[in-house]
């Protein structure tokens, strides 16, 4: 069966600083993995995601994720953090058998000024 | 492009009345879902069709419907709501089900049930 954590309920940075929301995954065969954003009373908007090749994977608005195999983990990460950024972020994945995502229960990012 | 629309945004129930919420895509998407969000839970999926004609269980479906009308709509019921289904729905599209397709959510319907 597919299992995502999110280990952090809730991460928060400085404006300025690197920001990373931590993901890990169990999935039965290769993991096909997704990053979504929820700003408030909002639905969901898609970020990025890792089907296959380079392990970096860029996304929208300077986000990037980093797939791990032997870690079974995909962080999110952002350089340089906005207070724009502060949002409920979710991690989802997908096996090539499965038919649809299994989501991460969410990490809300607070980026202070 | 409107991508995908929700109706209502909200809404209030007693329990045991029942309702049906809307969803609609202008994307030419052949699958569609219905989610929950509950706070701690992420979002769990209720039903989905795959394509115009065919319907199926998520993890959760107990105590709802679904009925893909057209290709374009996808409604859920609740034919006899219970405080439990006090939650924020989420519809969501796809071109296909498989497993490199992204899911485009509309902006949900907040639901109370009291």
């Amino acid at each position: 069966a597919q299992s995502v954590a999110q280990p952090e309920d809730q991460v928060n940075v400085a404006e300025g600083n690197p920001l990373t929301v931590k993901c890990t995954y169990s999935v039965s065969g290769n993991p096909y993995l997704f990053w979504y954003v929820q700003y408030p009373n909002r639905g969901l908007q898609f970020l990025l995601k890792y089907i296959t090749g380079d392990n970096l994977v860029k996304g929208s608005y300077g986000f990037e994720a980093e797939f791990n195999k032997s870690q079974t983990s995909f962080h999110l990460k952002k350089p340089s953090a906005l207070v724009s950024d502060s949002a409920l972020y979710f991690c989802a994945v997908r096996d090539i058998y499965g038919q649809n995502f299994v989501f991460g229960p969410g990490t809300r990012l607070s980026v202070l000024p | 492009n409107a991508g995908v629309t929700q109706t209502p945004k909200f809404q209030v129930l007693k329990t045991g009345q029942s309702m049906t919420l809307q969803c609609a895509q202008d994307m030419n998407h052949n699958s569609m879902y219905w989610y929950r969000q509950d706070p701690g839970m992420g979002l769990r999926l209720i039903y989905y069709s795959a394509s115009e004609g065919t319907t199926d269980k998520g993890e959760v479906p107990n105590g709802y419907n679904v009925s893909r009308l057209n290709k374009r709509e996808f409604s859920l019921r609740l034919e006899s709501a219970a405080p439990s289904q006090t939650s924020v729905y989420f519809c969501a599209s796809s071109v296909g089900t498989e497993y490199q397709e992204t899911q485009y959510f509309g902006p949900g319907t907040r639901l109370l049930v009291l």
